[in-house]
């Protein structure tokens, strides 16, 4: 089945500069991958999704890149907020349509 | 509003003793799914239904239970719980019936503590 890889585990980064988190998935013929954004207390929520036609999504100060040969895929935040402090998940569906999740990353914006 | 609720959010109980997490969603959705999350390793799946009366397994299985009798309503079953079983469940439905045709929508989390 699908294995997802996902660094690192905690990221801290000064309000205002750039985050990037990565992941890498196994199954060659995943088509779709979401990432979720979990603030504290409550549950994971889609930010931003990309299918395996496309190289690169762009929402406002997040992005999504994905090199389908590397089988990597990562999020950028541009220019972040305190409000972006939460943990990411990664996740990609295998060749059954299951979607598997990263372990996370716990990103923490210091004012 | 659209939602998933679970109830409750907050349980601490003992080893053996039964437990339903209760989880409701007011979207029609079709697929419905139980998670859990522990440090370290992500959100796994535990059951999930692709519709009323249409059950299967995901990653971890083991000592849960699930039933689907109506579409909005998707309860998690401990029969035994035991400590191993500690951990932070969630609930999430999907318009779609894979995953990738859909966004999950997550309840705010149950979190079980079984001494």
């Amino acid at each position: 089945g699908e294995n997802v890889e996902q660094h690192p585990s905690t990221l801290s980064v000064q309000e205002g500069d750039s985050a990037v988190i990565k992941c890498t998935y196994s199954d060659s013929a995943s088509n779709y991958f979401p990432w979720y954004k979990q603030e504290l207390g409550k549950g994971p929520q889609l930010i931003i999704d990309i299918r395996s036609n496309v190289g690169e999504k762009k929402d406002q100060r997040i992005a999504v890149t994905l090199n389908k040969t590397a089988k990597h895929f990562s999020l950028h935040i541009t220019e972040t907020q305190p409000e972006d402090s939460a943990v990411y998940f990664c996740a990609a569906t295998d060749s059954w349509g299951k979607l598997q999740f990263g372990a996370g990353t716990q990103v923490v914006v210091t004012p | 509003e659209a939602q998933v609720t679970q109830n409750p959010r907050y349980l601490i109980t003992v080893t053996g003793k039964k437990l339903t997490v209760t989880c409701s969603q007011n979207m029609n959705h079709e697929y419905m799914s139980w998670y859990r999350q522990d440090p370290g390793l992500g959100l796994r799946q535990i059951y999930y239904s692709m519709n009323v009366e249409v059950t299967d397994k995901g990653d971890v299985p083991e000592g849960y239970k699930v039933s689907r009798k109506e579409k909005r309503n998707f309860p998690l079953i401990l029969e035994s719980p035991s400590p191993n079983q500690t951990s932070l469940y969630f609930c999430a439905s999907s318009p779609g019936l894979t995953l990738n045709t859909g966004e999950l929508f997550f309840g705010e989390g149950s979190r079980l503590t079984v001494l």
